[in-house]
């Protein structure tokens, strides 16, 4: 099974910055099967980010993914005050699924 | 308008047993796969079953393998998870997830509902 490690674990910015989330996997995971979710509190997770690099229906520019093999990185350019949440990682392997921890972004 | 609706949680002993289900419109709903997906108190996102647009693909993971039935119903446009053996750890919220065909991630969710294993 491929474990999915995020780093940091709490990312504090403020409005404006920008946010570099990681993504690393413990086998080489193909770039078509990484996505990216946000998660704000007490809703459903949203789909940012499919194929590493792929921005879901409606997501803003700002958001954008990038990385292969096992490192794998969100960025967000500039923060805006909806931005601060929980971001998960998540691979596909043919019949399971697994998620990282989540980093949560948070308002500094 | 894609929605998803989850019902079916609440207070169980352990040991027991309850059926989610979760209710789609907004799409074809026979053309896709679905999930659930539970998130634990306070942690994070975990999958658990996937079963294609016609049931002939499913999976579960380890965790729930033999205890939890995931099954659907095309003409009803519902989704259901049979969960048995129900243990202390299988506590959360459990989302109802449409599969994004090919992309290996789920592109709609539901809003989830709370189950909570407790004597």
């Amino acid at each position: 099974e491929i474990v999915l490690t995020q780093s940091p674990g709490t990312l504090s910015l403020s409005p404006g910055e920008r946010a570099t989330l990681s993504c690393r996997a413990s086998q080489s995971v193909s770039s078509s099967y990484l996505a990216w979710y946000q998660q704000k509190l007490g809703q459903a997770p949203r789909l940012l980010i499919y194929g590493a690099s792929s921005r879901a229906t409606g997501i803003p520019d700002r958001f954008s993914g990038s990385g292969s093999g096992t490192d794998f990185t969100l960025t967000i350019s500039r923060l805006e005050p909806e931005d601060f949440a929980v971001y998960y990682c998540q691979q596909y392997g043919i019949s399971w699924w697994t998620f990282g921890q989540g980093t949560k972004v948070e308002i500094k | 308008e894609v929605q998803l609706v989850e019902s079916g949680g609440g207070l169980v002993q352990p040991g027991g047993s309850l059926r989610l289900s979760c209710v789609a419109s907004g799409f074809t709903f026979s053309n896709y796969g679905m999930s659930w997906v539970r998130q634990a108190p306070g942690k994070g996102l975990e999958w658990i079953s996937y079963i294609g647009s016609s049931s002939s693909a499913i999976f579960y993971s380890d965790s729930v393998k033999g205890r939890f039935t995931i099954s659907r119903d095309n003409a009803k446009n519902s989704l259901y998870l049979q969960m048995n053996s129900l243990r202390d750890e299988d506590t959360a919220v459990y989302y109802c997830a449409k599969y994004y065909s090919g992309s290996g991630s789920f592109d709609y969710w539901g809003q989830g509902t709370l189950v909570t294993v407790s004597s």
